[in-house]
């Protein structure tokens, strides 16, 4: 089957560094996804990844494992507003989004 | 840019009417939209996949009568939720996929609340 997996929840402190995890299995793979949801709004979003390595957008950046079928988001500088469920997303074979159930992450000042 | 539009935001309706959901790409086109469903704390859940010009693709489990699926533009679809009931209370989301990639970029979601 194919499956997603991202801790349900995370906390840092405002001005830290914070990175969330995801692990997939896919059947097939046609990049990585990283979307931000505030609470009763809809995702936004953040990073593609394809290729293996690092993209760097601000104070977010993404890296990408395709052999280890692994990705992270990085978020530095933390601010209150990042307090968010972030999603990951992997566009399998048929380029359908697999969606995980999303981190929530808590920003304590 | 990449701008995706829903109207309308918030709707409340009694059991046993039709509601619809518009959902628009502003500033650009796009052959594919995609309709989520989230129930609260719960994670998106993927309803439909519709292509312009061709019937909607429902996933497992989805009413294909109940949930009327339109795509009759590059810039619009529709979702039409008929003989709505209280189990389907939900925030109802749209998202559109460029033509020259795959992001895809969401509307602002419709709170659907049927009494």
């Amino acid at each position: 089957g194919q499956n997603i997996d991202q801790p349900t929840e995370m906390t840092a402190t405002e001005g830290a560094i914070v990175q969330i995890n995801c692990t997939y299995q896919t059947s097939g793979f046609n990049g990585l996804f990283w979307y931000q949801q505030h609470a009763g709004e809809a995702p936004t979003f953040l990073s593609y990844n394809v290729l293996d390595g690092l993209e760097e957008k601000g104070r977010f950046s993404s890296f990408l494992s395709r052999s280890k079928g692994y990705s992270y988001l990085l978020l530095k500088e933390l601010q209150m507003k990042d307090s968010a469920s972030y999603l990951c997303a992997v566009m399998d074979s048929n380029y359908q989004l697999i969606w995980g159930a999303g981190t929530k992450l808590i920003i304590k000042p | 840019g990449a701008v995706v539009s829903q109207h309308p935001s918030w709707v409340i309706c009694k059991s046993g009417t039709s509601v619809k959901i518009e959902c628009r790409s502003l500033d650009f086109q796009a052959t594919t939209m995609f309709w989520y469903r989230q129930f609260p704390k719960q994670s998106l859940m993927l309803m439909a996949t519709s292509n312009e010009g061709s019937k909607a693709t429902y996933e497992q489990g989805v009413e294909k009568d109940k949930f009327l699926i339109n795509h009759a533009s590059l810039t619009l679809s529709t979702l039409t939720v008929t003989s709505a009931h209280p189990e389907d209370s939900s925030f109802y989301i749209c998202s559109a996929r460029v033509l020259s990639g795959y992001e895809q970029y969401f509307g602002p979601g419709t709170r659907l609340t049927v009494t």
